[in-house]
């Protein structure tokens, strides 16, 4: 069985600080999924990297694939109580098949005003 | 465009009655997913459907849980006997096609409430 830990578990930081979270796990993924969950709703999919030592941007957010495939960090610069959510990685098995994805124990994320 | 659609959005019920999740997949998307989210065990895959077939229903907790797809529109999640430890939020998810590199669509989630 694949499995994804994320940490921290929660994190709770004041508007405008920095901040890092990590998906760890001991398997290998084709690719890796982040989501973004508020209350109330479900999952929205933010980036997916791919290649190993990918970097993706998405505004104040940087997503890192590690090169052995096997962990991601998000780092969040500049924070704003808009990205107060919980933040869920996901990795795929396989890039085509149908192996299910593996979704990781999540970062709650609280941004103080 | 619509997204993924649940109903209903809360489902409060007693101990021993059955109880349907329904979902509408967003339109031209072949595969759908149903999970279970708690504090505990955070979001877990129940089971998943391509072209209306299930793939795999390995994270289906026992007999007293049911899904189908009748149609490409269309799917349910049936529980019966409903037990309290049941009590979650049920999300359906839909994709073009798998898993893969594919984005999950979301829809907002039932939260269920068996006393």
């Amino acid at each position: 069985t694949q499995l994804l830990e994320q940490s921290p578990q929660f994190l709770s930081i004041q508007e405008g600080e920095n901040l890092t979270v990590y998906c760890n796990s001991s398997s290998v993924f084709s690719s890796l999924q982040w989501y973004r969950q508020e209350p109330g709703e479900g999952p929205v999919l933010l980036v997916t990297v791919v290649t190993g030592g990918e970097v993706k941007k998405l505004k104040r957010l940087t997503f890192q694939f590690g090169d052995a495939r096997k962990d991601s960090s998000l780092h969040i610069t500049a924070a704003q109580p808009g990205d107060t959510g919980l933040y869920l990685c996901a990795g795929a098995p396989s890039r085509f098949g149908n192996e299910k994805l593996t979704f990781g124990t999540g970062t709650r994320l609280t941004i103080i005003p | 465009d619509a997204g993924v659609i649940q109903s209903p959005r809360h489902e409060v019920t007693e101990m021993g009655q059955e109880v349907t999740l329904r979902c509408k997949p967003i339109s031209g998307h072949n595969s759908l997913f149903w999970y279970r989210q708690t504090m505990m065990r955070g979001l877990e895959l129940l089971i998943y459907f391509n072209n209306n077939v299930p793939i795999d229903d390995s994270g289906m907790p026992e007999d007293r849980f049911s899904a189908k797809m009748p149609n490409a529109s269309f799917s349910t999640l049936k529980i019966q006997p409903s037990e309290p430890r049941d009590s979650a939020v049920y999300f359906c998810a839909s994709s073009l096609w798998g898993t893969g590199n594919q984005p999950q669509h979301f829809g907002d989630g039932t939260r269920l409430s068996i006393l």
